[in-house]
């Protein structure tokens, strides 16, 4: 069974940078095809996607975060990782780690998700 | 970019309601939409992909359909465990996604 598990501080100070790790288990990074991505969730609010990366490196931001975000694998440690640059209180969030699922014929929805880490910006 | 309107934002109903909530892609999306259910504290959860298959494990009660750029998630007779906020997502334009701004579904 798939399973995604997200690490890194709950606590980032204003300006600095946000990282976190998603570990995957029962699949390996490096034999497979599907995408990897990472998805926030403010307080209260809905989610904002804002990243993904296939095994091989390709990576794909959310235009409104491009310019501070990095997403990378590290098919050794079956992990992948997020940095976020220069944060602010509005980076405050639920951060997921989440699978782009292949149901076939061009089918790609988010089909298995980690439990979430909650993030605080805040001095 | 590719955005969605989802709607309602919030709605109260009843066990046993039928229900629909409603997704407006700004562009034509070709069906590769995405519902998910999520529940306070947990992550969301799949119920049905390319507009209308449902995912392993959800119950029939789930369907999904769309008619132009116009997609739905129906509930048909709500249970205790639907109450939730449910929300769409486009996947046309994998790898990037777009989500929704959510439905929370209370009992009235």
């Amino acid at each position: 069974q798939l399973q995604l598990q997200e690490s890194g501080p709950g606590l980032v100070k204003p300006s600095e940078t946000l990282s976190l790790t998603c570990t995957v288990s029962g699949d390996s990074l490096s034999s497979s095809t599907y995408y990897w991505g990472w998805i926030r969730q403010p307080p209260g609010k809905g989610l904002e996607w804002i990243g993904s990366i296939s095994y091989s490196g390709n990576t794909y931001y959310d235009p409104s975060l491009k310019s501070r975000v990095t997403i990378s694998v590290d098919t050794s440690k079956n992990q992948f990782s997020l940095k976020l640059t220069s944060v602010t209180a509005a980076d405050t969030a639920v951060y997921y780690c989440a699978r782009r699922g292949d149901r076939g014929f061009g089918e790609f929805p988010l089909d298995y998700w980690g439990q979430g880490t909650l993030v605080t910006v805040s001095s | 970019d590719i955005q969605m309107t989802q709607s309602p934002s919030s709605l109260s109903a009843s066990v046993g309601d039928r229900v629909t909530i409603t997704c407006r892609a700004s562009q034509g999306i070709t069906n590769s939409l995405a519902w998910y259910q999520q529940k306070p504290g947990k992550a969301p959860k799949l119920l049905l992909y390319a507009a209308s298959r449902l995912e392993s494990g959800v119950p029939s009660r789930f369907s999904g359909s769309a008619s132009g750029t116009d997609y739905t998630l129906t509930i048909s007779s709500l249970q205790p465990e639907d109450f939730a906020t449910y929300y769409c997502q486009q996947y046309y334009s994998t790898p990037l996604y777009t989500f929704g701004q959510g439905t929370k579904l209370e009992i009235k």
